[in-house]
């Protein structure tokens, strides 16, 4: 069973910080998303990475792919309250549609 | 992007009913749809497979009798929670996968259903 990571669980920030979630596994994937929630919505795809090394910007956040494809982080540089939200890391393992998912980083910017 | 659309958004029902969930790709063919159960603040939890012209494969846990999934076109994938008890109770999530570059496997999520059994 592949598992995937995340940490923190509970990030709570004032705005204008920065931050980094983590997502780690001993897993390859062949491609990892990530995604954001808000409550009694369904997850939001943000951004697939599928390069080992690979780096990707969205505004400001930023997604990092890992070199030996198990683990990839995400920036998000001057947080504001409107980045509040539930992210979840998801990878998937060669050509399969079915994603693991990430435990979650529940994300609170305070104004 | 890709549409799912899930119907009902939420629903109350008493303990010993049971409960229909749709899911629906608006734009696309699926012929795989995913179900998801997902308790306040915690990540997502695969339920099930769900193949069209098939029957599902159901994850090491899931009660294939209590929770029917049935994908009977390329379009909806429907759940039914079976005589529904208060442990029932949860946001029941749908996806849809549209296969991307190199298979990248995207999923588009549906909005959600929340279930609560009194």
């Amino acid at each position: 069973t592949q598992l995937l990571e995340q940490s923190p669980q509970f990030l709570s920030i004032q705005e204008g910080e920065n931050l980094t979630v983590y997502c780690n596994s001993s897993s390859v994937f062949s491609s990892l998303q990530w995604y954001r929630q808000e409550p009694g919505e369904g997850p939001v795809l943000l951004v697939t990475v599928v390069t080992g090394g690979e780096v990707k910007k969205l505004k400001r956040l930023t997604f990092q792919f890992g070199d030996a494809r198990k683990d990839s982080s995400l920036h998000i540089t001057a947080a504001q309250p409107g980045d509040t939200g539930l992210y979840l890391c998801a990878g998937a393992a060669g050509s399969a549609r079915q994603l693991t998912f990430g435990s979650g980083t529940q994300l609170t910017v305070l104004p | 992007g890709a549409v799912v659309s899930q119907h009902p958004s939420w629903v109350i029902c008493k303990s010993g009913t049971s409960v229909k969930i749709e899911c629906r790709s608006l734009d696309f063919q699926a012929t795989t749809m995913f179900w998801y159960r997902q308790f306040p603040k915690q990540s997502l939890m695969l339920m099930a497979t769900s193949n069209e012209g098939s029957k599902a494969t159901y994850e090491q846990g899931v009660e294939k009798d209590k929770f029917l999934i049935n994908h009977a076109s390329l379009t909806l994938s429907t759940l039914t929670v079976t005589s529904a008890h208060p442990e029932d109770s949860s946001f029941y999530i749908c996806s849809a996968s549209l296969r991307g570059p190199k298979g990248t496997g995207e999923l588009f999520f549906g909005e959600g259903s929340r279930l609560t059994v009194l």
